[in-house]
């Protein structure tokens, strides 16, 4: 079975400060594992998948496969930062995206 | 806007009746997706289909089915609805069935009274 933990539900920091945004996963193959962004009023777009090791907007993510994490990170959180993130897996063969509960950033200024 | 368009924005009907939530997927895109995102449950995955056939199916109830058109539009079919079905249901697109990036659209908000 799949499943994708975000432990907090809320997280706030103020503006230059470093963020990281936790997600734990469970998988018994390779998953693939994403995370999506919803800003306020917007639709859920995609911010990273892993297997691009890009960074998006300021933002990091590595694939920890002995932790089973995948911690999304920013050295200097901005304020138009705040939005509610979702971590993603996708695994199998069906390629289905399992969603965490999700965790609401709020950048202070 | 050749993104994901979904209708209607919003839809409020009663208990019992039957909806079709409607979604045009991205252009060249043959995978659409279904969520239903609920404030306890989170965005949970529904059902797939892909160039026409369904392709993997998740947390969807009997009442609930689905379809994908010869012009690759879907419908989400939702009948004798209850209270709880009140959500926001989300459509996906993606190229392929081989995990890549979903595309999402903005929803239909349905509120059951």
């Amino acid at each position: 079975a799949q499943r994708v933990t975000q432990p907090e539900k809320l997280l706030s920091v103020f503006k230059g400060a470093p963020v990281e945004l936790k997600c734990n996963y469970s998988y018994s193959g390779s998953p693939e594992l994403f995370w999506y962004v919803q800003y306020s009023r917007q639709r859920l777009q995609l911010l990273l998948r892993h297997i691009s090791r890009e960074s998006i907007k300021g933002f990091t993510a590595d694939l920890n496969k002995g932790e089973t994490s995948f911690h999304l990170k920013k050295p200097f959180a901005q304020e138009e930062d705040s939005a509610m993130y979702y971590c993603a897996l996708s695994g199998g063969s069906n390629y289905k995206l399992t969603f965490g509960k999700g965790t609401l950033l709020t950048v202070n200024p | 806007d050749s993104g994901v368009t979904q209708t209607p924005k919003h839809l409020i009907t009663a208990t019992g009746q039957r909806v079709t939530l409607r979604c045009s997927p991205r252009s060249g895109d043959l995978s659409v997706y279904w969520y239903q995102q609920s404030l306890d449950q989170g965005l949970q995955f529904l059902i797939q289909y892909y160039n026409g056939e369904e392709r993997a199916k998740g947390n969807i109830l009997e009442r609930f089915s689905a379809q994908q058109f010869p012009d690759l539009h879907s419908e989400l079919n939702l009948s004798s609805l209850e209270l709880g079905d009140s959500a926001l249901y989300f459509c996906a697109s993606s190229v392929g069935t081989g995990g890549q990036p979903q595309h999402f659209g903005d929803g239909t908000r349905l509120s059951i009274l």
